[in-house]
């Protein structure tokens, strides 16, 4: 199957860190992605990780990845109201090894209270 | 430069009506995408260009039609749209269309057909 599973909706107070999880059923992907989108825009490239590693930290963002349970997740560290968006969990799918399409989560919005 | 860009912002037309949507990338990507995302929705492939060739198209009816003139310009062809094409249509570019290149998205074209 190509779904990527995702909660849809996740509450923080502003300060707090965020955790936001993802699944994907595709084993052989091996490019992990995070975008971000607010209200109206497009997907921002937020992070990513290769299959290779069990963890990417980028200033506030941490990366964690659970190959064996196909588990993904992405920590924001003293979240800010301006991390307020949908976040979107993509795999790649891998078209014979030759390309590679994003499959996308149905995103989780992350609400964010001052 | 990370940008791509899209024009129109927003986009109203009758079913009757031939439009087209542009993306421009200055960043030499040799891959480029077409999306549509539905309100509430994650992101669906649309299209890919590698090398300036149409190399998947993911069963899109024909009254979308995509051009990539070169490798910076994507074009889609609006022709006979029906109202639940109305959506978001995002463009992104990536190095290449191997998985191992990540996928830079525009705002997008908020697209009503009436």
């Amino acid at each position: 199957g190509e779904d990527v599973e995702q909660s849809l909706f996740l509450s923080v107070r502003e300060g707090d860190s965020s955790v936001i999880n993802c699944t994907y059923t595709d084993s052989s992907s091996t490019y992990l992605y995070w975008y971000k989108q607010e209200p109206g825009a497009g997907l921002q490239l937020l992070t990513y990780i290769f299959s290779n590693m069990d963890m990417k930290q980028d200033q506030r963002l941490t990366v964690l990845l659970n190959k064996k349970d196909k588990h993904l997740s992405l920590r924001i560290a003293d979240t800010q109201t301006g991390d307020s968006a949908i976040y979107f969990c993509a795999e790649v799918l891998n078209y014979g090894g030759s390309q590679g399409n994003l499959i996308f989560g149905k995103g989780t919005k992350l609400s964010v209270k001052p | 430069d990370t940008e791509v860009t899209q024009t129109p912002k927003h986009l109203v037309m009758g079913m009757t009506n031939k439009k087209s949507l542009k993306c421009e990338q200055h960043m030499g990507h040799r891959a480029m995408y077409w999306y549509k995302q539905k309100a509430k929705k994650p992101p669906e492939l649309m299209f890919v260009y590698s090398y300036e060739k149409l190399s998947i198209n993911e069963s899109v009816p024909s009254r979308f039609s995509p051009e990539c003139p070169n490798s910076s310009l994507l074009n889609l062809h609006l022709h006979a749209l029906q109202p639940e094409d109305s959506a978001l249509y995002l463009c992104a570019s990536s190095q290449d269309p191997t998985p191992a290149y990540e996928q830079y998205f525009g705002p997008g074209t908020r697209l009503t057909v009436t």
